[in-house]
């Protein structure tokens, strides 16, 4: 099945300053990887997604990027803002053949300095 | 996107006792999910939950332990069977269209097992 590996588990930036966070799949059939933000008491929020057939994607202060022949996606964070801390959880799921649902890195605690 | 309400939010269970969670959708979907948070950890699928049929288990899930409903195309139940203490955890239901993607999903149900 599918394995995700996330690093770092741990990102403090100052404010103002960018966070990048990457990560790596095992799958080379995998076609949709979902970033989520998980605040605390909270589900996990989609925030950006990017499917197998896109290099990069932006929404605003928020990008991820995707090099398919090394398995590997990043999450790119812009002009951080104190609303940014939480924890970032980066997924991919596969084409088929098994399940349905997400594959989940370990997440990235993601801390904004004033 | 699909509201997605659960309960209950949180409860303290006796250990030997079960629980049944429910995830209410505010339109069809296709796909339901069920996920498991472990305290400061990752999400991990439990199981996919099919429409008129027997949910599909991930590997390490069963049955007997975590039986699903999913009567109609917006609603879902999870019960948790015969608890123990490493059954704590935040419980999520997420949904998705036809395509399994995106995935949103609900505040989950934190359970504390004593």
């Amino acid at each position: 099945g599918e394995n995700v590996e996330q690093h770092p588990s741990t990102l403090s930036v100052q404010e103002g300053d960018s966070a990048v966070i990457k990560c790596t799949y095992s799958d080379s059939a995998s076609n949709y990887f979902p970033w989520y933000k998980q605040e605390l008491g909270k589900g996990p929020q989609l925030i950006i997604d990017i499917r197998s057939n896109v290099g990069e994607k932006k929404d605003q202060r928020i990008a991820v990027t995707l090099n398919k022949t090394a398995k590997h996606f990043s999450l790119h964070i812009t002009e951080t803002q104190p609303e940014d801390s939480a924890v970032y959880f980066c997924a991919a799921i596969g084409s088929g053949g098994g399940a349905d649902g997400l594959t989940f890195g370990k997440g990235t605690h993601l801390i904004i300095q004033p | 996107s699909a509201v997605i309400s659960q309960k209950p939010s949180r409860d303290i269970c006796q250990r030997g006792t079960s629980l049944t969670i429910q995830c209410q959708v505010d339109s069809q979907v296709t796909m339901m999910f069920w996920y498991r948070q472990q305290p400061g950890q990752s999400l991990t699928l439990i199981a996919t939950a099919n429409q008129g049929s027997e949910a599909t288990y991930e590997s390490g899930f069963v049955i007997d332990k975590f039986p699903i409903s999913r009567p109609n195309l917006t609603f879902s139940t999870l019960t948790v069977s015969n608890m123990s203490p490493e059954d704590s955890s935040i419980y999520l239901c997420s949904v998705a269209g036809q395509e399994r993607e995106p995935q949103h999903f609900g505040d989950g149900t934190r359970l504390s097992i004593l």
